[in-house]
């Protein structure tokens, strides 16, 4: 089905770890965005692409790192996870007519 | 930069009643303005957009918002809530030089009272 694909959907991590959330979408769509979701905060954008080779930063992009080799992948990397980062992070995509599709979201503690 | 501000955390009204949730944007540019839906433990899906032309937009399911400029507005208005209804409704924004840029509010709860 086409759509956008986040893995994975929960994952725990220790203080200090890293790792890579994956997004794929299969849309051929130009932007691409990760954002966080915390409670009463809506969300909050943390880097943000308009194609290929292209990202910059969001509202809350520290601790964060971005890549978009391909039109289909943009991954968040957390370079040394945090207690803050616990969160509900997003990822979207969207054509010029800024229909922004979300994926279901990876659920993240950090501990 | 852009904001959004969603004056209300939570929204309370019985079925069949109508509900307006509020939402109003800071600019000093042209914006694209978007309501976006969140039902429980699932993403968001679009409702509905302003890009330009008409100021009233409508969704198919009955909701419908208007842009109003000198106000810096974009209401989401129903006319007759249902139980299905039930969600947590997003305001956004975005300046029409960076379009890929988009802005969301802190949400606006919505609960439908049999």
């Amino acid at each position: 089905n086409a759509g956008v694909t986040q893995t994975p959907k929960f994952q725990v991590l220790k203080t200090g770890q890293s790792m890579t959330l994956q997004c794929a979408q299969d849309m051929n769509h130009e932007y691409m965005s990760w954002y966080r979701q915390d409670p009463g905060m809506g969300l909050r954008l943390i880097h943000y692409s308009v194609g290929a080779g292209i990202t910059d930063q969001g509202e809350v992009p520290n601790g964060y790192n971005v890549s978009r080799s391909t039109t289909e992948d943009f991954p968040l990397r957390l370079l040394s996870a945090a207690p803050s980062q616990t969160s509900v992070y997003f990822c979207a995509s969207s054509g010029s007519s800024l229909d922004y599709t979300f994926g279901s979201g990876t659920r993240l503690t950090v501990v | 930069a852009q904001s959004v501000t969603q004056l209300d955390s939570q929204v309370p009204v019985f079925e069949e009643a109508p509900v307006e949730l509020r939402c109003n944007y800071s600019s000093s540019v042209s914006v694209y303005l978007f309501w976006y839906v969140q039902y429980p433990n699932q993403g968001l899906q679009l409702l509905l957009k302003y890009l330009s032309g008409s100021t009233l937009v409508e969704s198919i399911n009955g909701f419908e918002a208007e842009f109003n400029k000198s106000q810096t507005s974009f209401h989401l208005r129903k006319p007759s809530v249902h139980i299905s209804d039930t969600a947590e409704y997003f305001c956004a924004v975005t300046r029409l030089s960076s379009a890929s840029k988009i802005i969301f509010g802190s949400g606006t709860r919505l609960s439908i009272r049999p």
